[in-house]
Formats: C-alpha cells, sequence, structure tokens
C-alpha cells in the first residue's frame, strides 16, 4: 500500500520564520503536489513537481517554495511564514495519470 | 481554470437512503476523480472515471460522467453513518495538475 508521510500533524510557527514542510512517498511515484485547505475555498494547488529537481507552479505559489532534490522527497518552504498561511497543508503523490495518494495532512498556525 | 463545483455544499440524510453529490467542470477533461476525507484527515480516493466512459460502479458507489454537459455524479446507496465525510471531485486536463472543487460535506445521521 502506499505510503505518503508527512513530518508534523501539526506546527505552530512565528510570523517571520522560515518553515519547512517534509513530505516522503514510498512509492517510486514521479509526480508530487502540495495543496492548502482553507474553509469554505477546498484545496488549491500550492506546487508541483513531475520528475527530480523538477517544480511547476500551482494555483497559489505566493509565499512559497519547493525542493525535489530525490524522488521520495518533496518540501514546501515558506520563506517568511505570515498569518494568512494559517491552514492545512495537504501533500499527495501519484503516477501519471493515475489516482493521488494523500498524506494526513499538516495543520499549520502561524501567531 | 477547470475547478469543478460540487453541489450540494452539504447534505443531511437518514441512515439508509441514497446520496447523490454534483460536479461541474468547466473545460474538457481527460478523467474526473472522487475523493472522500474524513474530518482533519487526508483525501482518500474512490472512483476514476475516464472521458470516454459514462458509468462506473464500485461497491455501494456509482458514478456517472456527461461530457456534453460538464457534469458528473457521484451516487452513495444505502449510506451507513461511518459514510459521514466530505467529498471532493477533481478534474485533469491536459496538463498533469488535479484541480479540485470545495466540496460536498456529507452527514448520514443514524
Amino acid at each position: 500500500d502506499v505510503k505518503v508521510t508527512q513530518s508534523s500533524r501539526y506546527l505552530v510557527k512565528r510570523t517571520g520564520e522560515k518553515v519547512f514542510l517534509e513530505c516522503v512517498q514510498d512509492m517510486d511515484h514521479e509526480n508530487m503536489f502540495w495543496y492548502r485547505q482553507d474553509p469554505g475555498l477546498g484545496l488549491r494547488l500550492i506546487y508541483f513537481s513531475y520528475d527530480v529537481k523538477m517544480k511547476e507552479k500551482g494555483d497559489i505559489p505566493e509565499g512559497y517554495s519547493v525542493s525535489r532534490e530525490k524522488k521520495e522527497r518533496f518540501s514546501l518552504i515558506l520563506e517568511s511564514a505570515s498569518t494568512n498561511q494559517t491552514s492545512m497543508y495537504l501533500c499527495a503523490s501519484r503516477l501519471y495519470n493515475s489516482p493521488l495518494h494523500f498524506g494526513n495532512g499538516t495543520r499549520l498556525t502561524v501567531t | 481554470s477547470q475547478q469543478g463545483e460540487e453541489d450540494p455544499q452539504a447534505l443531511s440524510i437518514q441512515e439508509g437512503e441514497n446520496a447523490t453529490m454534483n460536479c461541474s467542470y468547466k473545460t474538457s477533461i481527460n478523467n474526473l476523480q472522487w475523493y472522500r476525507q474524513n474530518s482533519g484527515r487526508g483525501l482518500v480516493h474512490l472512483i476514476l472515471i475516464r472521458s470516454n466512459e459514462r458509468e462506473k460502479h464500485s461497491g455501494r458507489l456509482r458514478v456517472t460522467l456527461d461530457t456534453s454537459k460538464k457534469s458528473s455524479s457521484l451516487l452513495i446507496t444505502a449510506s451507513r453513518a461511518a459514510d459521514t465525510a466530505s467529498y471532493f471531485c477533481a478534474t485533469e486536463g491536459g496538463s498533469e495538475k488535479l484541480v479540485f472543487g470545495k466540496g460536498t460535506k456529507l452527514t448520514v445521521n443514524p
């Protein structure tokens, strides 16, 4: 069974801090994704990666960057956290044209 | 954007009843997928239906796709309290992005 692991379930950070959210998958999937989920807005795509060192902006990339140095790991970086980045962050992976496998999410609070 | 839009936003039914959720989208797609999310957890894939398919079944789930109307429906038959969750549709077009709707929150009362 595919496992997508997000490093933290809950995270509390201060405004201006640099924040790293880590995601690891164990099924050799090419594609990896970062979404954020907010009440009333559904899931919005921040960034995705279709191969090592490759990345594409999603719908809301501002204030975020990503890193994919190894196939199994996709990191989301908040360069300078702000309160409007308080959200649930969901990582997912998949083979091309196949269903997504999600992690359990990281609930980030920026104070 | 080819974001799917689910309808209704919330649905409350009694155990044993059927639940129907709808999804509409804007542009042509390669496939449409339905996911379920229990409160505070990640999403779990339910069914994928390709653009050349019209109907698909999986257990108590039935999904239809009408590409001429750019719409899909998810039917859960004989619902159970354990079906209480949020349900999302996601569309995939020519890029490798999946774009999600805002979801339908289903409550099944025992």
